[in-house]
């Protein structure tokens, strides 16, 4: 089985950087996603991490710690824009890349 | 093309209707699923088709029935759902060698 965790609500000023924390139990670990999702809107995929260290995107990073069953994403110059669902999520069944999702994080950016 | 295109966007429907979701996509992707949201919860997995063919099923009712016409097309037929049924239903596909999945914006469903 697979047990994905995450707080279920942060906020943050404007311009600054907020780090989203996920740890996860699973049998046999194949790589874990972040998804940001606006309200009322489909997930859109923002990174992949299989293997420990960190991947820097733009204004996003990722990193994970396969031996602590640990992952952050990493959100700097924070922009309103910015006020949406951040999902963690683990390769699914199968080894397939379908993402399993953990309940998902609220990020609420405020001036 | 990069898009998943979900029909309807809303519906509503009652406990004795039989309607259908439909799912397209035209990325070449052979991985089609469907995932069921509640409000303020994540997208939970229903379904998988690789290569046309049902490959997971995760313990769905049997009143949730997929159809796989084509390598492009998902469709999800709905009959005698409850009330509790009512949630946003999600269509996504992906290609296995590449990691990204595409999402549909989703068809809002209402049981009354």
């Amino acid at each position: 089985g697979q047990n994905i965790d995450q707080p279920t609500e942060m906020t943050a000023t404007e311009g600054a950087i907020v780090q989203i924390n996920c740890t996860y139990q699973t049998s046999g670990f194949n790589g874990l996603f972040w998804y940001q999702q606006h309200a009322g809107e489909a997930p859109t995929f923002l990174s992949y991490n299989v293997l420990d260290g960190l991947e820097e995107k733009g204004r996003f990073s990722s990193f994970l710690s396969r031996s602590k069953g640990y992952s952050y994403l990493l959100l700097k110059e924070l922009q309103m824009k910015d006020s949406a669902s951040y999902l963690c999520a683990v390769r699914g069944p199968g080894g397939s890349y379908i993402p399993t999702f953990g309940r998902g994080t609220s990020l609420i950016v405020h001036p | 093309d990069t898009e998943v295109t979900q029909t309807p966007k809303h519906l509503v429907m009652g406990m004795t209707n039989k309607k259908s979701l439909k799912c397209e996509q035209h990325m070449g992707h052979r991985a089609m699923y469907w995932y069921k949201q509640k409000a303020k919860k994540p997208p939970e997995l229903m379904f998988v088709y690789s290569y046309e063919k049902l490959s997971i099923n995760e313990s769905v009712p049997s009143r949730f029935s997929p159809e796989c016409p084509n390598s492009s097309l998902l469709n999800l037929h709905l009959h005698a759902l409850q009330p509790e049924d009512s949630a946003l239903y999600l269509c996504a596909s992906s290609q296995g060698t590449v990691i990204e999945a595409f999402f549909g914006q989703g068809t809002r469903l209402t049981v009354v």
